[in-house]
Order: structure tokens, then C-alpha cells, then sequence
């Protein structure tokens, strides 16, 4: 069954470190997110991303947060400065149709701890 | 208001016992919704959508009442693999997904 996979799985980082996550989405999916959840909290959504572009951001996902399809298969997030508060489990999905009409298909999770 | 609410649990029943949850929206405008079922430090999976007309997949029923902005799950015949947090997920028709905190659920022997 196709999945979608994420690397690292967990990465600790000094505050103020850059980090890449780093994600491989569903082949024939055109659709892909970013969500995140800090421990005990809500799954928040982050960014979506379609067609080479960001399609919608939420406010979490400011000046310090950044989307790439570099190569056609990798979908990454780049935190540049990280702060304590960015510790959570980040999610990476995909989608064949936008408007989560369709399933939308969860990585396992990248879990970031800032220290 | 939250955008969605759900009891966060937890909720202990007996194998074979009938569980329901609920959960409240708070934009009328919501257009889809669903469950989704998240195990322990797991992923998010998608259970079911949940049409108007309330939809049935085996042992677990969905209803919404967009009067009352109110979506439900019941789980009939629980089993022990049906421990795991329920999270309600409402979308307004955009590209984000809105969830709630979950509710968690643990089935006992």
C-alpha cells in the first residue's frame, strides 16, 4: 500500500537552529500539507501546498516557516530559527484531490524536540 | 468558542459494549466532516466521512445535523483494537482541516 514517509523521525535541535523536515508523499497525490501537534494538544493545521505553491497558511506558519518541492518527489518544511514553542510532532500529508474532498494520507511523524 | 469540541474522555467500556461520541462545530459554513482515528503518538487516519444523511461502515455509524452543528460516532460491539483517540475534523470548504482535541476511548477485556 502506498504511504507517505517522513524523515527524521524524531530530531533534537538547539534553539535558534535551523531545521529541515523532510517528507515523500504519495506518487499520484497533488495535494500536500503540513500539520503539527504539540504533546497533548489538537492536530493544527500548517500549510498546503499545490502546483508549486503555497495554496493556504495559517497563522502559526510565519516568516520563520518555509515549503519546497525541490525535486518533484521531496516535500520539505524548513524551520529557520527554531524556538522552544516549535517542540511538536510534525505531520505530512497528501491528497489526489484538493478541497479535502478526499482522504487525506498522514506521514508517520517527524518529532521535533527544541531544547 | 472552539471551533470543534469533543469530550476529551477518557471513555472505559467493556469489549462488546456500544460507545457513542459527540462533537460541536462552530462555523455554520463547515462543508465537510469526518473522523479520524489516532493511536497512541500515531498518526491521524481517516475512519469515515459523515454524510447529511448519516452513514454506516460496519460497526461504526456517523451522524451530522448541521441545524444543531452536532456530529456523532457509535461504535456498536467495541473491540480491544478500538482503543485509540476519535478526533471530530470539520473543513470549510478550504484546504485546511480543523480538528478537535479527540476523545479518547479504552476498551477492556
Amino acid at each position: 500500500e502506498p504511504e507517505v514517509t517522513q524523515t527524521p523521525s524524531h530530531q533534537v535541535t538547539q534553539m535558534g537552529q535551523e531545521v529541515i523536515l523532510r517528507c515523500v508523499p504519495i506518487s499520484n497525490h497533488l495535494y500536500f500539507y503540513w500539520y503539527r501537534q504539540i504533546l497533548g494538544q489538537k492536530v493544527e493545521f500548517l500549510v498546503s501546498f499545490y502546483n508549486n505553491e503555497i495554496s493556504e497558511k495559517s497563522e502559526i506558519f510565519d516568516d520563520q516557516f518555509s515549503v519546497e518541492r525541490p525535486d518533484g518527489s521531496n516535500f520539505t518544511l524548513k524551520i529557520r530559527s527554531t524556538k522552544l514553542e516549535d517542540s511538536a510532532m510534525y505531520f505530512c500529508a497528501s491528497s489526489v484531490f484538493g478541497d479535502v474532498a478526499g482522504e487525506l494520507f498522514f506521514g508517520e511523524g517527524s518529532r521535533l524536540t527544541v531544547l | 468558542r472552539k471551533e470543534v469540541e469533543q469530550d476529551p474522555g477518557p471513555f472505559n467500556v467493556p469489549e462488546g459494549a456500544t460507545v457513542a461520541f459527540n462533537c460541536t462545530y462552530s462555523n455554520s459554513a463547515s462543508q465537510s466532516f469526518f473522523w479520524y482515528r489516532q493511536d497512541c503518538r500515531k498518526e491521524p487516519k481517516l475512519l469515515m466521512s459523515v454524510y447529511s444523511s448519516g452513514n454506516e461502515d460496519g460497526r461504526f455509524t456517523a451522524q451530522l445535523n448541521r441545524a444543531s452543528q452536532y456530529i456523532s460516532l457509535l461504535i456498536r460491539d467495541s473491540k480491544l483494537s478500538d482503543s485509540a483517540t476519535y478526533l471530530c475534523v470539520v473543513n470549510l470548504n478550504t484546504d485546511k482541516l480543523i480538528f478537535g482535541t479527540g476523545t479518547r476511548l479504552q476498551v477492556f477485556p
